[in-house]
Order: C-alpha cells, then structure tokens, then sequence
C-alpha cells in the first residue's frame, strides 16, 4: 500500500469557482506530481514539484497552480473552474528530481456543474 | 511530441488463457517506458520500467518486453485478480520529468 493520501476523496463544484485539493507524501519522497485523468483516458501530466520548486509543467493553463510545502505535502489549486475540468486528479510522489518510480494517491473525483 | 498507443483497448480472457497487451511509441530519446496498474478507484501501481531496447523484466504472472518502437506485456496463465487496466508511459528526454501515458488496456479475467 503507499503513502501517498489525497483529499477530498470526491469533490462536486460549479463553473467558475475555485477548488484547492490536497497530497500528502509518501514518507522521504522530495518529489511530487500531479496528473488528471479523465473518464477512460489515460493520466495527463500537469505539473512537478522538487523541494519546493516547480521544475516541470505540462500543457496545461496557468489557472492551475501548485504548491509544495516543506514537509513534502503539496496543493493542486484550480481557479475559474470549467466543464472539462471534471476528472480524476491524481498525486504522486517519488524520489529525487527525476524519478520515475512513482507511487500514485487513490485520487480527488472532481465534478464541475 | 512523444506518443503512446495501447491496443487493444479491452481483453477479456478465461483464467489461465495467456496473451499480450501491446504499447507503442515514438518519443524523441527514452529514458524509459513505464507499466503500471490500475485498479476501479485507485492510482496507478508501479510495475515495470524498461530502459532499452532488448530489455525484459519479470513479476509473477506478468513480463515486460521493449523494442525501438514498442514494449509488450505477457501476461501467462492470468488469474481473476489480474483483472485491471493496464497503463503504458514514456518518458522522453526531451519531457522533463513528465510520464506521458496511453489510454490503457482493460483487462477482465473471468474464472
């Protein structure tokens, strides 16, 4: 089983608000990522955090935006919520700056109404 | 811009029926091909990475194989708690540390 804890577990918003989802990471981890993964696709890579520092950003807008604090947790935040945000937005944490062996949260099951 | 295809997209296999997913690829310079498991609910788990080509790697009933364009996992004798979706990744050099991941492969073994 990982460390790896997210919360909420499921999240329900409406468009144009702003959501804040949280990771906590597997012990000793310094990095962590943030994926979405909707519904049959497979997980698209956000962004990347290593003490501190983002270090890594996919295709995504700048309303979303990231955090790492010092004790390896990390927030996802998402302003101006939209329709096609609704996915699963998944943490995970690993060690070093270039770690490949990724240990996944279960995930916050957001939907936008 | 680096690519991942998997195929078939479902496979349903009578416990102990043996076969292959298939994941292929084009990335600008691998650092690594991933697989990793998912189950309903739940984030992905690590299974395999691959760094060239040539490379096999083995874990119980599953084995990874990786050429210059595509990696397979054998899948022998399943059981029904193989039942998964089964998710390929690349890392390029060109990615950072970015996973770029397939769609997946849905799995369901059946006794």
């Amino acid at each position: 089983e990982t460390g790896v804890t997210q919360s909420p577990t499921h999240l329900i918003k409406t468009r144009g608000q702003q959501v804040t989802l949280r990771c906590s990471s597997q012990s000793g981890h310094n990095t962590v990522s943030w994926y979405q993964q909707a519904l049959g696709q497979g997980p698209q890579f956000i962004f990347q955090y290593y003490r501190e520092e983002e270090n890594g950003r996919g295709n995504f807008p700048p309303r979303f935006s990231g955090l790492q604090f010092p004790n390896y947790s990390s927030e996802l935040n998402v302003n101006a919520l939209e329709l096609d945000d609704s996915a699963l937005y998944l943490c995970a944490s690993g060690l070093g700056g270039g770690s490949e062996k990724l240990f996944f949260g279960s995930g916050t099951q957001l939907s936008v109404l | 811009e680096d690519q991942v295809t998997q195929s078939p997209e479902a496979l349903r296999l009578q416990e102990g029926e043996s076969s292959s997913l298939n994941c292929s690829y084009t990335v600008s310079g691998l650092r690594g091909l991933f697989w990793y498991r998912q189950d309903p609910g739940k984030g992905p788990e690590f299974l395999f990475t691959l760094y060239s080509a040539g490379e096999e790697k083995e874990k119980e009933r599953l084995k990874a194989t990786l050429t210059k364009k595509e990696s397979f996992l054998h899948i022998t004798a399943p059981k029904p708690e193989d039942s998964a979706t089964y998710l390929c990744a690349v890392q390029g050099r060109n990615s950072g540390y970015a996973l770029n991941f397939g769609k997946g492969t849905s799995l369901l073994v059946t006794p």
